[in-house]
């Protein structure tokens, strides 16, 4: 079956710009998460989504980050004003619901470059 | 808060032989702990986790993990490595009970295995 995907997988732009990076999660999966890996880190937790609405925000770095899930499917990470520093590797990732279903499918990733 | 550590940032293993790559952690209560693989331009790839029970846990591509609860450790480990095994494994934790359920990862040990 599909698994979680990323789009775009490359995302070049400059300083003071605004990108959106989307995530499709696996089907039927209601919790959706997004992490950004740095060049030699592990991934660091942004958001969680239960269904349509965040749930833990609380790994946002600073109000340039929003993220949505309007439907409870598809997810939009979105970043105001762009800064070099947040030059990173997004990855979205997917759960089914229940305490019992704990692993986490990761997508490819987006590499987003910030000139 | 959660932690964990992976205190090699490179393994070199001959193929053939068995590989250990190691992970302690930090956390309250009882943990969820995670082993994931990346290749190179790809996403997070489960291996094998951790929740209860058996303190040695078997996952994917003969990998195994043992759980050892006195010295907070989670190694990954495999008899006989293989030239694919190469690539960034990551160990996380997730705390137990409701919460978000986000994991907090260590920041990756690479594996190359020599033909």
């Amino acid at each position: 079956g599909a698994g979680v995907s990323q789009t775009p997988s490359n995302k070049v732009t400059e300083k003071g710009k605004y990108v959106e990076l989307r995530c499709d999660p696996i089907s039927g999966h209601t919790a959706l998460y997004w992490y950004r890996q740095s060049l030699g880190q592990g991934p660091e937790f942004l958001i969680y989504f239960q269904g349509t609405g965040a749930a833990d925000d609380s790994g946002l770095p600073n109000d340039r980050f929003f993220a949505v899930r309007p439907e409870g499917s598809v997810s939009t990470l979105k970043i105001q004003r762009t800064e070099r520093g947040d030059s990173a590797v997004y990855l979205c990732a997917s759960k089914s619901s229940g305490a019992s279903t704990d692993t986490q499918y990761f997508g490819p990733g987006t590499r987003l470059t910030v000139l | 808060a959660q932690s964990v550590a992976q205190p090699e940032d490179q393994v070199n293993v001959a193929e053939g032989n068995p590989l250990t790559v190691k992970c302690t952690y930090s956390v309250s209560g009882n943990p969820y702990l995670f082993w994931y693989v990346q290749y190179p331009n790809r996403g997070l790839q489960f291996l094998l986790k951790y929740i209860t029970g058996d303190n040695l846990v078997k996952g994917s591509y003969g990998f195994e993990a043992e759980f050892n609860k006195s010295q907070t450790s989670f190694h990954l480990k495999k008899p006989s490595a293989l030239v694919s095994d190469s690539a960034l494994y990551f160990c996380a934790v997730r705390a137990p009970g409701a919460g978000s359920y986000q994991l907090t990862f260590g920041k990756g040990t690479k594996l190359s295995v020599i033909p």
